[in-house]
Formats: C-alpha cells, sequence, structure tokens
C-alpha cells in the first residue's frame, strides 16, 4: 500500500464546532485529493490539490475548507460541524507526470452528533 | 451529463463461480480506466488500470478486464469467485482532458457464499 496516513481514524464532535482531518502521504506525489463515502452515493470528491498552496473544489465542497502548506500534508477543515457531515472521509494521492492511479487512505469515520 | 455506470448493483456468487461486472462510460475521446475494490471496513484498493494497449488488462488477485471502445465498456472479470472476494467493487475513469481527476462509478457489492 501506499505510505498514507489519516488522523485521526475516529471522530465523534457536536454541530456546531470545527473538525479538522490530516492526511499524510510519505510519497512525494504532487495530487491530493480528499472525498467522502456516504451509503448510495458512493465516493464524492470534496476539495483536490495540485501542488503546495494550489487547491480547488470538487462537486460538494460546501461547508469545507483544505489548505495544502507542505507536499506530504492535506488538511480538510470542517469550519462548523452538521450532521449532514457525518460520513467517512478518504483522502487519496496520485503521482501526477502520466500517472492517472489514486492511491487511497485508510479512511476517518466521523460523527457529527 | 458525462458519466460512469455500473449496472449491478448487488451481485451473489456462490465460491468457484465466474464473475463479470459490468462498467461503461459516457466520455468520448481517449481514457484511462481503473477497477477499484474495497473490502469491508476498509478503503479502496487498485485492483487493475487500462492506459493503452492491449485492451485485456490483468490485475491482482486473478482479476482481468477488457476495454471495448466501441462500446464505452471496461468489464471486470475472474473466472472463479473466492469467498475472500465479498467486496465493493468501483470502476473509475479518467478522461484523457480531465487531468489527474477520476470520476467514480457508484459500485457494485459482491457477496460470494461459501
Amino acid at each position: 500500500d501506499a505510505g498514507i496516513t489519516q488522523s485521526p481514524r475516529h471522530k465523534v464532535t457536536e454541530t456546531g464546532t470545527p473538525v479538522t482531518l490530516r492526511c499524510h502521504q510519505t510519497e512525494n506525489h504532487r495530487y491530493m485529493y480528499w472525498y467522502r463515502q456516504d451509503p448510495g452515493h458512493g465516493l464524492r470528491l470534496i476539495h483536490y490539490s495540485y501542488g503546495v498552496k494550489d487547491t480547488d473544489k470538487g462537486e460538494v465542497s460546501d461547508g469545507y475548507s483544505v489548505s495544502r502548506s507542505k507536499t506530504e500534508d492535506f488538511l480538510l477543515t470542517l469550519e462548523s460541524a452538521t450532521s449532514s457531515q457525518t460520513s467517512v472521509y478518504f483522502c487519496a494521492i496520485s503521482p501526477g507526470q502520466g500517472r492517472y492511479e489514486q492511491y487511497f487512505g485508510p479512511g476517518t469515520r466521523l460523527t457529527v452528533t | 451529463a458525462q458519466s460512469v455506470s455500473q449496472h449491478n448493483h448487488h451481485v451473489i456468487l456462490s465460491e468457484a463461480a465466474s464473475l463479470e461486472l459490468g462498467c461503461n462510460y459516457s466520455y468520448g475521446g481517449t481514457v484511462n480506466l481503473f477497477w477499484y475494490v474495497q473490502y469491508p471496513g476498509q478503503h479502496l484498493q487498485l485492483l487493475l488500470k487500462y492506459f493503452s494497449g492491449d485492451p485485456l488488462v490483468k490485475g491482482i488477485k486473478g482479476f482481468e478486464a477488457e476495454f471495448i471502445k466501441s462500446k464505452f465498456s471496461f468489464n471486470l472479470r475472474k473466472p472463479s469467485v473466492q469467498w475472500s472476494d465479498t467486496a465493493e467493487y468501483f470502476c473509475a475513469v479518467n478522461p484523457n482532458n480531465a487531468g489527474n481527476m477520476l470520476t467514480f462509478g457508484g459500485g457494485t457489492r459482491l457477496m460470494v457464499k461459501p
């Protein structure tokens, strides 16, 4: 498996609190992604990054922000968590340079009560 | 809208049965194609990929997939499934004009009965 870790792996938080999820890679891949996975919706892209400080929105970006200050770290922040953001969040990385496959981290299960 | 379709949402097979999972996409032009597997409670893992060349691609764990350009399809096959193949399978497409973005199908849940 690619060297990707996510932290925390599980989190329970209350509505209205801020939450930050971290994705860390040791592969030096250019691209990093945040997805959420929900029953009946498959995988949906939240935000992605194509380099340090270069990020863009995915299809479900409302309520989420990201930052990438180093190649290896990609942070996902829920500024004010809502129950609709209860989900499993996966980080993925991709090498770029003509390689398009993505490798996924172990996931973070987030519950907003 | 351009999309990736996996028409079989749930498949139940007995061990040793043959498997074929369908994947169709609606993008024109050149595409890169992938199959991922997600075992219960785990993350997605890359099974195989097609970029160019031989349209019959062999992946890990005995899986293979065939790209049929005229049918916009990339079906996943395995001659003889095992109980350990119980998982959800996702097809993904990277259109050549989409940078490093993947569009995923909705997934197919496979249950293999021992």
